[in-house]
């Protein structure tokens, strides 16, 4: 139980462009989801908390602008990287708990998006 | 400031012998912990927790202990197999948040 599913695993595009990724919850409903985003060889970057129903959360330094997410249902929350340029390229993760569970639940997280900015 | 802190970059050790992972936090807030194993190009994958109620946890090959007084937690893989090569990250959390908090990462290799 408790598989996160991230779609697509690997994007290159041309600058300028947008991409969205997919975060879904396969087996379980996730009112919260998190974007992470890893540099090589580094830890992973919380970037944002996204909430069902409402606005996302944004750590300090992370563009609101830049990286729009939806998370329209209790099993799918987007991210879209908006005019996607080089430094952008990253690995972007997402996760997700199942709150139906009682007591401590650990993070579920996806397989990541390898986001390549040419 | 770095809250949850792993201060071996990398560990090496024999196949069929004992990988203890090492992870420091800074935060007395925090009460729940975690490690995950990551491989490249992948997402990490959930190993085991241990609330801050319990000092010890076990799963299989897998073991966490937990030092609330020395704010430190281990990992403790017997027997280490080839298998576990990857990276092993700690992360913490606190009471009514949801964010974790993750270490550095250590690069755990299974020599066979």
């Amino acid at each position: 139980g408790a598989v996160v599913s991230q779609h697509p695993s690997w994007v290159i595009c041309k600058s300028g462009t947008s991409v969205k990724i997919e975060c879904r919850s396969l087996d379980f409903q996730a009112t919260t989801m998190f974007w992470y985003r890893q540099f090589p060889k580094q830890s992973l970057m919380l970037m944002a908390t996204s909430n069902e129903g409402s606005k996302a959360t944004y750590e300090q330094g992370v563009e609101k602008d830049k990286f729009l997410i939806n998370h329209a249902s209790l099993t799918l929350s987007t991210l879209t990287v908006t005019s996607a340029h080089p430094e952008d390229s990253s690995f972007y993760i997402c996760s997700a708990r199942d709150w139906g569970q009682e007591g401590n639940q650990p993070q579920h997280f996806g397989d990541g998006t390898r986001l390549s900015i040419l | 400031d770095q809250q949850v802190k792993q201060n071996s970059p990398s560990l090496s050790v024999q196949e069929g012998r004992i990988s203890i992972l090492n992870c420091d936090y800074t935060n007395s807030m925090f009460d729940y912990f975690l490690w995950y194993k990551k491989y490249p190009a992948e997402g990490p994958t959930f190993l085991i927790s241990i609330s801050s109620i319990k000092d010890k946890n076990e799963d299989g090959r897998f073991t966490v202990f937990l030092n609330k007084s020395a704010k430190h937690l281990s990992l403790h893989i017997v027997p280490s197999q080839p298998g576990d090569s990857a990276v092993y990250f700690c992360a913490a959390s606190s009471k009514g948040a949801q964010k974790l908090v993750f270490g550095q990462g250590t690069r755990l290799t299974i020599n066979p």
